[in-house]
C-alpha cells in the first residue's frame, strides 16, 4: 500500500493568499483527520471525517479554515486568506473501521509557511 | 476528558543504554494506548499500541510498552540505544465517547549520543 498521500510537501505563500493542501487516505479507510503540528502547541487535531462526512470540525481555528471530502480518496484543507500564524505543518492521517486497535496512519506532512 | 502527560521533552542516553519514556494517561474509560515516532520532516509512525490482553506489547525496532493500570503508565523502553533510535517520540491515547479520535502527549525529544 502506499500509505497516506499529501501534497504539496511544502507550500511557501503570501499573507492574503489562498493555499489548499491535498491528501489521499489509505484505500479502505474510512475515516480522515487533519492535524496541525507547530512548535508551540503540538499536534491539534483541526477536523475530521468519517465516510466522507465531516464529524467534528471543533479543532478548526477560524472560519478561514475549511475542508472538505468530496470522495473516499481525496480530501483537501484551505486556508483563506492565509496568514503568517498559519505557518506549520499539516498532516492528514487515516483509519479503519475494521481496524481492531483504532491505531492513525499519518501522511508525510505538507510545510506551510506563510510570509 | 482524557489527557496524556510525557514527563521529559528531551531525554539524553548514551548509545547502547536503556531508553525510558514515560507517558501517563488519564481515561474515565478503558483506553487504547499508542506509541508513535516522528523521524525530522516526516509523518507520524505508528511503534506499537496496547488495545486488550497482555499488557507487555512488544513493538517495531526493539521497542516495548507496558500498560499499568494501577498507575495509569504506559512507559516505552529499549533496552540498548542506537543512533538510529533518535526521534521525537508521542504516546496517545483513545478519547471516550468518540470511536477514532486520539489525544496525543506532547512529545519527548530522544537524544542517542555517540
Amino acid at each position: 500500500d502506499a500509505g497516506v498521500i499529501q501534497s504539496p510537501r511544502h507550500e511557501v505563500t503570501e499573507m492574503g493568499q489562498e493555499v489548499t493542501l491535498r491528501c489521499k487516505p489509505i484505500s479502505g479507510h474510512d475515516y480522515l483527520f487533519w492535524y496541525r503540528q507547530t512548535m508551540m502547541r503540538g499536534l491539534e487535531l483541526l477536523i475530521y471525517f468519517n465516510n466522507n462526512v465531516p464529524i467534528d470540525d471543533s479543532g478548526m481555528p477560524e472560519d478561514r479554515f475549511s475542508a472538505k471530502m468530496p470522495n473516499a480518496s481525496f480530501s483537501t484543507l484551505k486556508i483563506q486568506p492565509s496568514e503568517p500564524r498559519d505557518s506549520a505543518v499539516y498532516f492528514c492521517a487515516s483509519s479503519s473501521l475494521q481496524g481492531t486497535g483504532k491505531e492513525q496512519y499519518f501522511g508525510p506532512g505538507t510545510r506551510l509557511t506563510v510570509t | 476528558a482524557q489527557s496524556v502527560t510525557q514527563l521529559g521533552s528531551h531525554v539524553s542516553v548514551s548509545e547502547g543504554a536503556l531508553v525510558l519514556l514515560r507517558c501517563n494517561y488519564s481515561s474515565s474509560v478503558p483506553p487504547y494506548l499508542f506509541w508513535y515516532v516522528q523521524y525530522p520532516n516526516q509523518g507520524l509512525q505508528l511503534l506499537l499500541k496496547y488495545t486488550t490482553g497482555a499488557t507487555l506489547v512488544k513493538g517495531i525496532n526493539g521497542f516495548e510498552a507496558e500498560f499499568k493500570k494501577s498507575e495509569t503508565s504506559f512507559h516505552l523502553t529499549k533496552p540498548s540505544a542506537h543512533m538510529s533510535d533518535a526521534a521525537e517520540y508521542f504516546c496517545a491515547v483513545t478519547r471516550s465517547g468518540s470511536a477514532r479520535q486520539l489525544t496525543f502527549g506532547s512529545g519527548t525529544q530522544l537524544t542517542v549520543l555517540p
